[in-house]
Formats: C-alpha cells, structure tokens, sequence
C-alpha cells in the first residue's frame, strides 16, 4: 500500500536557523512526489514536484531533495514568513489523485 | 482573480440536514478533486472527476455525493449530513494528468451538531 509519513509534527525555529523536514515514502512505482504550502485558513499551494531518485529543486529559501525512500525539504536561513504547514504528497496512479502525509508545522521565531 | 472559488467558507449543519457545496475553476482545467481535512489525518480525497461528464468515488465517500455540473464546476453533497463529517473541505483542480501541480480552493469549514 502506498504511503506517506512527514516528520516531525511540528518544528520550532528561530530566524536564520536551518533546518530539514522529512517525508517518507513507501509506493509501488513512483510517479511523482510533491510538496505544498499550507498557511492557516488557506488551501495548500503547489511548491515543486520531484520525478526521480537524486532530484533537487530550488524555490528562494527551500530545496526540496529525494531518495528512493525518502524526500527532505530543506529551509536555509528561514524568515517569520516561512511559517506554514508543509504537505509532502505520492501520486497514486495515472488519475491525478495524491496522496497526503500530516504535514509539518514550522514555526519560525524572530 | 483566476483560482478556485469555494461556497460557502463556512456552514453550520444540524445531524440529518443536507447541503451542498460549491466548487468553480475558470482556468480550463480538466480535472477537479474533493478532499477533506483533518486534524492528524491529512487530505483525504472524498471523489473526483477527471474530465468533464465522469466521476469516480476516491478513499472516503461513504456519505457524500458528486455532480460535475460542467467543465468549471465540480458539487459536494451531503444528503443527511453526520457529526462525523464535521471537517474542512478543500476542492482542487489540475489540467491534465500529467500536471499534478493541483490548484486549491480556500475551503469550506463545515460543522455538523
């Protein structure tokens, strides 16, 4: 069965300090993994998505990497405004429909 | 502005009321999806359609129902609505299948008591 589990829950940061967050994956065949912000009363907004193995995309402060098992998002010198909820999602099948982990709830202190 | 539009942003159901909610895109998109929201849970898609005229059930439809009205509008109903429903609804839509770069809609956050 496909699935996704994004660690941790929820992460506390101040301004400047760098940090990763996690989303593991288990599929039978991956066909794209992808990455949402989410700011409270808001639906989620698209940021990148990854095809395969050793993958890297950008996008200011955030760099999203993955693995065969793994996809990390990485936020470098993150500002108050990078607080958000961030969804990691697996595609499942050729419908378009995507899977959702819980998501991680950054917290970034001035 | 180009998006998805949601109606209502928010309902306040009695258990065994029904509603429905509204989904419009105007960006000519093929697909459109209802997913649910949960604290711990996630998204979870509800139903979906992926061109106009078909609808297929997703992980959790027991209790909702689906119209693809036409290409821009895509409809949520709940025909006697549960407290077990009580939950946010996002719609969402994408072109084709090979962009899965879904466009959300603000959502609708339900209650039923």
């Amino acid at each position: 069965e496909d699935q996704v589990t994004q660690s941790p829950e929820a992460l506390r940061l101040q301004e400047g300090e760098s940090s990763s967050l996690n989303c593991s994956y288990t599929v039978s065949g991956l066909r794209g993994l992808f990455w949402y912000r989410q700011d409270p009363g808001k639906g989620p907004e698209f940021l990148f998505t990854l095809y395969s193995a050793g993958e890297e995309k950008e996008k200011e402060r955030l760099k999203a990497t993955l693995t065969k098992k793994e996809s990390f998002l990485h936020i470098t010198a993150p500002k108050p405004e990078d607080s958000a909820t961030y969804l990691c999602a697996l595609q499942s099948g050729n419908t378009g429909k995507l899977i959702f982990g819980q998501g991680t709830t950054l917290q970034v202190k001035p | 502005n180009a998006g998805v539009t949601q109606t209502p942003k928010f309902q306040v159901l009695k258990t065994g009321q029904s509603m429905t909610l509204q989904c419009a895109q105007d960006m000519n998109h093929n697909s459109m999806y209802w997913y649910r929201q949960d604290p711990g849970m996630g998204l979870r898609l509800i139903y979906y359609s992926a061109s106009e005229g078909t609808t297929d059930k997703g992980e959790v439809p027991n209790g909702y129902n689906v119209s693809r009205l036409n290409k821009r509008e895509f409809s949520l109903r709940l025909e006697s609505a549960a407290p077990s429903q009580t939950s946010v609804y996002f719609c969402a839509s994408i072109l084709d299948r090979a962009n899965y770069g879904y466009t959300f809609g603000s959502g609708t956050r339900l209650t039923v008591v």
